[in-house]
Formats: structure tokens, sequence, C-alpha cells
């Protein structure tokens, strides 16, 4: 499409449940990237893919963050055993590829996820 | 990480005045981005920088690439109420793989 799809808009979890937030990136985009924005308007940086690969993932907590980018699937960004600081609005962007990686990216409305 | 410096973090203008930012870092970079993010909504790209001295322009907005590649100018002319929201700097470094982002600009507008 020619927009960046997030979906759900919103989650709300119970703290050590899991969730699971998708994201379909721009048509022809070969780049996306996940990003958390908590109460300080920081973006940070989670982990990005080339297509199906890892790009870089310096910024994910192994410990409870994966996240896949899988063939003709949406991208998706999972937490298991939620935490109450987990809450944030998770945006993903996506770009094209380009050379070196700094073409602009897109942004999806993001996802707002609660933990409760 | 890198640490982007993005200042004033709020401004309150009267509708019709000029705004300026601006975005600094200590280390070199080869691309900025400017974006809008309105309330619930993602960033919405505004300028793509990618040349040291670039002066860019989109409708009211001008920005510029600095020329020691340190930093980076946002302008908005004539402000309207709909320029409210939260401005954000993103820049790229050569040997990097992903954007920083500044801690944004929140922008009130008074009619």
């Amino acid at each position: 499409g020619e927009e960046v799809a997030q979906t759900p808009k919103h989650l709300v979890r119970g703290e050590g449940q899991k969730a699971k937030l998708y994201c379909a990136p721009i048509k022809g985009h070969s780049y996306v990237f996940w990003y958390q924005q908590v109460l300080k308007n920081e973006f940070k940086f989670l982990i990005s893919f080339q297509n199906e690969n890892v790009f870089d993932e310096t910024g994910m907590p192994k410990e409870r963050f994966s996240a896949k980018c899988l063939p003709n699937s949406p991208c998706s960004l999972e937490i298991q055993a939620t935490k109450l600081e987990d809450s944030a609005v998770y945006f993903c962007a996506s770009s094209r590829l380009q050379g070196r990686s700094n073409q602009p990216q897109h942004f999806g409305d993001g996802t707002r996820l609660s933990i409760l | 990480g890198q640490q982007l410096n993005q200042s004033p973090q709020s401004m309150f203008i009267q509708e019709g005045e000029d705004v300026s930012m601006n975005c600094t870092s200590s280390s070199i970079f080869n691309t900025w981005l400017w974006y809008k993010q309105d309330p619930g909504e993602g960033p919405v790209l505004l300028i793509a920088l990618y040349k040291a001295g670039e002066l860019t322009s989109n409708g009211r907005l001008t920005a510029q690439f600095g020329i020691t590649r340190k930093d980076s100018f946002l302008n908005i002319s004539a402000s309207i109420p709909s320029d409210v929201g939260i401005y954000f700097c993103a820049g790229l470094t050569f040997t990097g793989n992903q954007f920083y982002f500044g801690t944004g600009t929140s922008l009130t507008v008074i009619p």
C-alpha cells in the first residue's frame, strides 16, 4: 500500500501477558524499522530489517522482545511476559533500498501498548 | 547511542510569527530529516537534506544542512494554527545503520 499500516491501534495487556504488534510496510520498501516512543517523546530504536533479514538489532531488549519480517506477511514485534515499563507507543517505519540506508523513513501511526 | 540536542524544547508563538528551531550533534551526519508529529499519529516527513550547506523548502518550511555537518535548522514562516505539533529532527552518520532522533520541539500557535 501507499502507507505504513500498523495494527492494532491500541493494545491492552495485563502484566506478564504476551503482546504482538504488526506492521505492513509501504509496497516496494525493503527496510523496516521498529521504534518505541515513551512519555518524553524520545524515539528509541529497537530493530531494523532488510527484507526478511535482521539489519540492525542493537536496540532490542533480547530477553523478552522478538521481531520477524517474513515474506508475504506483515512484520511483527512480540513482547513476552510484558512489564509495566513496556507501556509505550510502538512505531514502525519503512524505507526504500538505495545504497546505504539513508533513504527517509516513512512512519505508521503506531500501536499504543498499555500494560496494566 | 548518538545524542541529538534539539532546541527549543517548546515554543508558544502568535499566529503569523516565524519559527526557528535547530538540532545539533557531536557527530558528523550525512543525512538530516525533519518530521512533524500530530497527537495520536506517526511522524510525517517534512524535509530531507543530503548535502552540507543544502537549503531546501517545502511551502512555508525551510530547512538547512549545516556546513559543519553537525547541525540542521528548520524555519517556519507565517505560522498558522495547523502548524501545532511536535517537530523532530533525525540524523544519520556516515557509518551508521540507523537514524537518531532529537527529543522534539513542541510548537503551540496562539490564534
